[in-house]
């Protein structure tokens, strides 16, 4: 069974604030990690979809790295604002003719003003 | 640009109805994919298909029939609806048939059955 983990599970911060998380997923017949970003009562925003190890990422404040030989993506926000506050999902792509989303629970970001 | 566009966003049904989810996209994407999201659970995936004719299972497809007549159009049916189907559910397309490119969501319908 294919397991993403995410970590924390929930987390709060103060304005202006640096923070960090971390996805962890297979480190085998990897294809791309995907991570979202998923306000209440919206719908999941896509950020990043990385494909390379190696691979850095960079929307704004908020930047990922991948590493797919030991299974694990950080998110970065570099000075968190209350706007922030959502839900950041990842989801792991496996290779091979199975291409299904398996995605993980999320990290719950909460930003204090 | 509309992007994905889902109906209804509220539904209350009563045990053993059935309904249909309307899901359009007019980005001209392959795949489209049909999501339950439930307290304490992981998106979890019902049915999802890579172009026109072409569908097949998720993770959890018991209790939902879907079918891709045209590129724009992914409806999800329940048949008799069960408590168990309350959700909220997610319809998601992509350009990509192969999954390397971000999934674009619906706003999202919440279902109730009573």
């Amino acid at each position: 069974i294919l397991n993403v983990e995410q970590s924390p599970q929930s987390l709060h911060v103060q304005e202006g604030d640096s923070t960090n998380f971390t996805c962890s997923f297979p480190s085998s017949n990897f294809y791309a990690l995907h991570w979202y970003r998923w306000e209440t009562a919206k719908s999941p925003e896509a950020l990043f979809v990385m494909t390379l190890n190696g691979d850095e990422k960079k929307k704004g404040r908020i930047s990922a790295t991948l590493n797919t030989k030991e299974g694990y993506s950080y998110l970065y926000i570099k000075g968190s604002q209350p706007e922030d506050s959502a839900t950041y999902l990842c989801a792991f792509l496996g290779a091979g003719n199975n291409r299904k989303l398996i995605w993980g629970l999320g990290t719950s970001l909460a930003v204090n003003p | 640009n509309a992007g994905v566009t889902q109906t209804p966003k509220f539904q209350v049904l009563k045990t053993g109805q059935s309904m249909t989810l309307q899901c359009a996209q007019d980005m001209n994407h392959e795949y489209m994919s049909w999501y339950r999201q439930d307290p304490g659970m992981g998106l979890r995936l019902i049915h999802y298909s890579v172009g026109a004719g072409i569908t097949d299972q998720g993770e959890v497809p018991n209790g939902y029939n879907v079918s891709r007549s045209t590129t724009e159009d992914f409806p999800l049916r329940l048949l008799s609806a069960a408590p168990s189907q309350t959700s909220v559910y997610f319809c998601a397309s992509s350009p990509d048939r192969a999954g390397a490119n971000v999934l674009t969501f619906g706003a999202g319908s919440r279902l109730t059955v009573l």
